[in-house]
Formats: C-alpha cells, structure tokens, sequence
C-alpha cells in the first residue's frame, strides 16, 4: 500500500536537474509533496488533485498522471538549500488520510 | 500562530514505562494526525482526528497506544509499556480538510 518512490537516491551539482517519481497501487484523490531535511519535520511543497495536473513552485514544478497512479517531481536548476528527502504523501479515494512514499535522498553538491 | 507545537522535543524512557506526548495544532485546522517515523524511512500513519472524533486508527497500533484529542484542541498520545521497538520519532501533523500537513517538530522517543 506504501508508494514507491524511484530513485531512492540521488547526487547533484547546483544547477542540474533531478526527477523524483511516486508510484502508487492505490486510486488516488491526491499527491503531496513534502521535503524534510535532516532532524527537521516535513515540510509541504505542494498538492496535485486532478489528473494531469501540474503544480509549479518555482523552479520545482510536480505533474500527477491519475489513470497511472502516478506524479512526479520535477527540480530544475537545483540549488544547495534543495537537499533534503523528499517524500509523496498520496490519498486514496478511499481514505482521508495521506500515505508517505519510501522517501528520496537528495544532495546537492557545489 | 506559531504552527504546530509538540511536547516535549526529546524522551528517554525505561522499557515497561508510560509515556505521553502532546500536540498543540495551528487553531483554524480540524484535522489532526500522528504518525511514526524511523531512520530512512517515511512517516508511518498512526491515527487521525476530525475535531474531538478518532476517525481512523493504524490496524498496525497496538493496544498499547491510545490518543486522545479532547474538546478538538490539543492532542496527546499515549504509549504503555513501552518496547525497545517504540523508539521512533512521532510526528503530529494538523490540517484542514483535505489541506496541506502542517508538521510539528516532532518528539523523539528512545527506550532503553
């Protein structure tokens, strides 16, 4: 029921592009994202809620493809305060609750 | 308002011993969650409150484990007899219907 999150890890130098997928068995009403830096809670990035939406928050932009159960995190131009774990909280239809993906580690280099 | 506080931040505790964590949400939100989270992985969903009501609870929480949220406020969740396996940092989270999570800082709990 967990999603799957791919990759579970990846290395960056400022100014590249990263691409974070959430993957979920479950027909989802929505998918969060959250980014949580070491020993600090979650912190919201943005929500999808319709299919093929796509949500952009600056330079981090996330699509969620409802028929596949699937979104992902789009992070152009990183920047070094972008490192951190970023989680997908998704909602089935059939809960009120969110379901936090396996996590991805992101580090951002000079 | 200064978000969602938790307390107290830090917890050790004897195995066998009862705990008890609290929660202050940010005041306009009717939702509040508890979850559990251990090293490298995710939150792992506890239980959940719409105002005072426990709407849902983890089949995977013991009996061990009680929350309560009276008046539709404040949380506190209780852990009885702790275990070895309990240490966990548990995370409260608060929002609106179907809103953005808010978290707390959390409580980190560690059982010796």
């Amino acid at each position: 029921q967990q999603p799957v999150q791919s990759p579970q890890a990846v290395i960056l130098r400022e100014g590249e592009d990263a691409v974070i997928n959430c993957s979920s068995s479950k027909a989802l009403y929505s998918v969060h994202w959250y980014r949580q830096k070491h020993g600090e809670a979650p912190v919201f990035l943005m929500i999808l809620l319709k299919g093929g939406e796509q949500k952009g928050h600056e330079k981090i932009s996330a699509s969620f493809n409802e028929k596949k159960q699937q979104s992902s995190l789009y992070l152009t131009a990183s920047q070094l305060s972008y490192s951190g774990t970023y989680f997908c909280g998704t909602e089935p239809w059939d809960t009120d609750k969110l379901i936090f993906g396996t996590g991805t580690r992101l580090q951002v280099f000079p | 308002d200064t978000g969602v506080s938790q307390d107290p931040r830090h917890k050790i505790t004897k195995r066998g011993q009862n705990v008890t964590f609290r929660c202050d949400p940010i005041s306009e939100h009717n939702r509040l969650y508890w979850y559990r989270q251990t090293l490298g992985q995710g939150p792992e969903f506890l239980t959940y409150f719409q105002n005072e009501a426990q709407l849902e609870k983890s089949r995977l929480l013991s009996d061990r484990f009680s929350a309560e949220r009276p008046k539709g406020s404040f949380s506190t969740l209780e852990i009885q007899r702790t275990e070895q396996g309990d240490s966990a940092m548990y995370l409260c989270a608060s929002s609106l219907e179907q809103g953005s999570y808010t978290f707390g800082s959390g409580t980190r709990l560690t059982v010796v």
